[in-house]
């Protein structure tokens, strides 16, 4: 069965550093998003993503964040100058035409020190 | 965006059957009932969706009241494997459907 892929599976980095979450999403998905979720809090939408352009953006998605797929398979989120208040997991997701069904990948756990 | 109201918790035997109630009493009519649930270190994963009759698919099926104020997620027989947050979620059929997550019901399976 067809998967969301992520990588790294686990990023640490120090506070004012960029980073960049990278995610394949399934190969013919149309629609890709990213959430996040901070320890024992619920899950959060960050920002969709459709025809190579952003669909629409929580308040979370500010100035430091940016997404990108800069080819036919990769979809990356990335941060500028991260805080420590970025520590949480991310995840990406995608879905094709069907509405609900969205498939999240595994995560990637962001550690800012 | 339409709010949804879950319990916290609750507690099931393992291969009995769970009912998961979701009430969301401002559920406009074009608003689709999605059902997903979140694994133990897991990312979240679809479990059903509708938007007035009732369905069923090869994990749940999902009963939805005829004002469709509430709704039910029935997981036939519980296993361990189903231990997770179930979370209850409306989105409008347009747009690119993001989803907004609760805080949903934590399910407990008991062997």
């Amino acid at each position: 069965e067809p998967e969301v892929t992520q990588t790294p599976s686990h990023q640490v980095t120090q506070m004012g550093q960029e980073v960049i979450l990278r995610c394949v999403p399934i190969s013919n998905h149309l629609y890709f998003y990213w959430y996040r979720q901070i320890l024992g809090q619920k899950v959060e939408f960050l920002v969709s993503f459709y025809n190579n352009e952003i669909s629409e953006k929580s308040e979370i998605f500010d100035d430091q964040f940016s997404v990108e797929r800069p080819d036919g398979s990769n979809f990356t989120l990335k941060i500028r100058s991260t805080k420590l208040e970025d520590s949480a997991m991310y995840f990406c997701a995608s879905r094709g035409l069907v509405v609900g069904e969205q498939y999240f990948g595994p995560g990637t756990r962001l550690t800012v020190t | 965006d339409a709010k949804t109201t879950q319990p916290n918790s609750m507690e099931s035997n393992e291969e009995e059957p769970v009912h998961l109630p979701c009430n969301h009493s401002t559920i406009s009519g074009t608003d689709y009932i999605h059902w997903y649930r979140q694994l133990p270190s897991q990312g979240p994963e679809y479990v059903i969706h509708g938007l007035t009759s009732n369905v069923n698919n090869r994990m749940a099926s999902l009963a939805i009241a005829e004002d469709r104020k509430s709704s039910t997620l029935i997981l036939h027989r519980a296993t361990l494997r189903d231990a997770a947050v179930y979370y209850c979620i409306l989105r409008d059929s347009g747009g690119a459907n993001n989803l907004f997550f609760g805080t949903g019901t934590r399910l407990t399976v008991i062997p």
